[in-house]
């Protein structure tokens, strides 16, 4: 059963960091890209950064660059997003989710990041 | 930046059909996926590369993707399939991801 379980959420003040992790089991991690996608409290999805199988390439949405990097670590089945200088607006909760490139075929339960003073 | 523009809702009778679009530029030479969320849950695949359907998902399920308008429909509603519908994309020219703004289905 494929199983992605994010970690490290929780209260940050403005101008802060934050790592979150996904730890993925139940499948071939080295074979599928890896994404971040966010939702802000009652607000829709949003496509956050991908990652390559061999971490090769990366992408994100303009608002996070510079200050968000994506990253991972096959031999520990794991995705990373290493968020700095947090701002308010990037309060949500963040999903890491399996699939292509450009589709996510499974997603794990989520993390609640909110940035506040 | 590539904008998906969905209705913000669609009511429809248990048994009857739904149809929810997702509007964008020359959407159809992209390849559209749809995701449902029901409350407090994560999203979860419907429909993928317009019209396929991921194991599990029911056949009442289906899309379609053609000019500036590709289609989630739902057939023989049920109350069930009351939830939350996002269409998304990749955006190929910008390497990002989008995702459309989202439509409430509401059984009645």
């Amino acid at each position: 059963e494929v199983q992605l379980v994010e970690s490290g959420g929780g209260l940050v003040q403005p101008g802060g960091s934050l790592r979150l992790s996904c730890a993925a089991s139940g499948f071939t991690f080295s074979s599928y890209w890896m994404s971040w996608v966010r939702q802000a409290p009652g607000k829709g999805l949003e496509w956050v950064a991908n990652i390559k199988q061999d971490g090769s390439e990366k992408y994100y949405v303009d608002s996070v660059k510079g200050r968000f990097t994506i990253s991972r670590d096959n031999a520990k089945n794991s995705l990373y997003l290493q968020m700095n200088s947090l701002r308010a607006e990037d309060t949500a909760v963040y999903y890491c989710a399996r699939g292509r490139q450009d589709r996510f075929d499974y997603w794990g339960q989520g993390t609640l990041v909110t940035v506040s003073s | 930046s590539y904008v998906l523009t969905q209705p913000p809702s669609v009511s429809v009778a248990p048994g009857q059909t739904a149809r929810i679009t997702c509007g964008g530029n020359n959407i159809g030479s992209k390849s559209v996926h749809w995701y449902q969320q029901k409350p407090g849950q994560a999203p979860v695949l419907v429909v993928y590369d317009d019209s396929d359907r991921p194991s599990g998902i029911p056949e009442r399920f289906s899309g379609s993707n053609s000019g500036n308008t590709a289609t989630l429909t739902i057939s023989r509603v049920e109350a069930g399939d009351e939830a939350d519908y996002y269409c998304q994309v990749w955006d190929s020219s910008s390497g990002t991801g989008v995702f459309g703004t989202g439509t409430k289905v509401t059984v009645l």
